[in-house]
């Protein structure tokens, strides 16, 4: 497609539940990203994809967090019973090898 | 680890320049970027530098980098209205794998 897009836009869950993201990135795209903005705050990394190479998990901030990629084009990230404090906007970027990073609008994830 | 640091807020005039600082702590940083958000949009890349220039102009946009410093600069001119947003600096080191952002500057342009 013509940008990176992410669904859903908004999800409200209720503690304890698990959630499902998912990015679909510009064709061609060999690396990808996920990284996540809390309210008012900066952007903290999650993970990042790069081709066949093993991703880096390094800013996954607990074992309730994991993600794939599939065919080294589609990822979901999964969130497992989800906590309060997991209520972010979930962004996911992709790029050129190390290129610039063309970002997504981003999941709304509101943990109730 | 990385860490990158900017200023909350800035006010600015419509017409006037703004000027969003940065610093970084990343020594082996390779690309320096500019990225902006506006309400509920993703974010889009503004313009880039790559650590062994000092300035870029792009348009309105100018971009100081001052290695030794570890300082970044932002120079919008002629503000406009258009420009309210979040505007947020972001680091990339030599490993390569990640950009590390700092924590954005919100500038609000009056008229």
């Amino acid at each position: 497609g013509a940008g990176v897009s992410q669904s859903p836009s908004n999800k409200v869950t209720e503690k304890g539940k698990d959630v499902e993201l998912r990015c679909d990135p510009i064709s061609g795209h060999t690396a990808l990203y996920w990284y996540r903005q809390s309210l008012g705050q900066g952007l903290e990394f999650l993970i990042y994809f790069q081709g066949n190479s093993a991703p880096d998990k390094s800013g996954l901030p607990s074992d309730r967090f994991s993600a794939e990629r599939t065919g080294g084009s589609v990822s979901t990230l999964t969130i497992q019973r989800t906590q309060q404090e997991d209520s972010a906007v979930y962004l996911c970027a992709s790029s050129r090898s190390t290129g610039e990073l063309f970002f997504g609008e981003g999941s709304r994830l509101t943990v109730l | 680890g990385e860490d990158v640091e900017q200023s909350l807020f800035l006010s600015v005039r419509e017409g006037d320049s703004s000027v969003i600082n940065c610093t970084y702590t990343d020594s082996s940083s390779t690309y320096l970027y500019w990225y902006k958000q506006e309400p509920g949009a993703g974010l889009q890349l503004l313009t880039y530098i790559f650590s062994n220039m000092d300035m870029k102009q792009d348009q309105r946009l100018t971009v100081l980098l001052n290695k030794k410093d570890k300082h970044l600069s932002l120079r919008i001119a002629d503000t406009q209205t258009g420009d309210s947003a979040i505007y947020f600096c972001a680091e990339r080191g030599a490993a390569g794998n990640k950009l590390t952002f700092g924590g954005g500057t919100r500038v609000l342009v009056k008229p």
